[in-house]
């Protein structure tokens, strides 16, 4: 199975500052035939399911605001948020969808500082 | 608008059974992979399976803690994705969430919440 990490578990940041999540996978989700990195990100707010934010790793989800980016490529990824809103308070997770089981990183708890 | 409702949850013995539903309306159920995902309380997410549409041979595929325990099916005349849950054991106590499958999961459910405890 592909292991997901993500750093740190958690971190304050305060509003209007930058939020730089990070996650690790134990091999490539990087699929050289179409050149995808099967890897997408959600926020869960507390009391809700998972809101998908990103996929294809820097592909933002239809009205998902800009200051929510994705960057990063083969086993090596990073979601930022540019300025952080109080709306973003959330976890956030990442997923690899290149190979079944699917697999979820451990989660990133964002707060305000 | 998708909506996914899921129902069935409880509270459940060890070693007893449960089969939740999840309800689909607002897209074209059949022409959608499906998935449960499952939340431990204070946890972080778990892939529990997904199923294929039966166009596309309505494949299934388990995470490991739960090969053999459970069963995905669906029922495509009813919109309707299930998860038939057998010889539950403390440790799948969690909110069972459905969610259309792309790899990703996009559209998701409210949940359903399973407490497995004698």
């Amino acid at each position: 199975d592909i292991v997901m990490t993500q750093s740190p578990d958690s971190l304050a940041v305060s509003l209007g500052e930058r939020a730089t999540i990070n996650c690790k996978s134990s091999q490539s989700v990087l699929y050289s035939s179409n050149n995808k990195n099967y890897l997408a990100w959600y926020q869960q707010k507390p009391g809700q399911p998972p809101n998908l934010v990103i996929n294809w790793a820097s592909t933002r989800e239809s009205g998902v605001p800009d200051r929510f980016s994705g960057s990063g490529s083969g086993t090596d990824f990073t979601l930022t948020i540019s300025s952080l809103q109080a709306e973003d308070v959330a976890v956030y997770y990442c997923q690899q969808f290149y190979t079944t089981p699917v697999t979820f990183g451990g989660g990133t708890k964002v707060e305000i500082k | 608008e998708v909506q996914l409702v899921e129902s069935g949850g409880g509270l459940v013995k060890p070693g007893g059974s449960l089969r939740l539903s999840c309800a689909a309306s607002g897209f074209t159920f059949n022409n959608a992979a499906m998935s449960w995902v499952r939340q431990a309380p204070g946890k972080g997410l778990e892939w529990v399976g997904r199923i294929k549409m039966n166009t596309d041979g309505g494949t299934v595929e388990y995470a490991a803690p739960v090969k053999g325990r459970f069963t995905i099916s669906r029922d495509d005349s009813k919109n309707t994705l299930y998860l038939q849950m057998n010889s539950l054991k403390t440790e799948d106590t969690a909110v069972y969430f459905c969610a259309t499958y792309s790899g990703y999961n996009k559209d998701w459910g409210q949940g359903t919440l399973v407490t497995v405890s004698s």
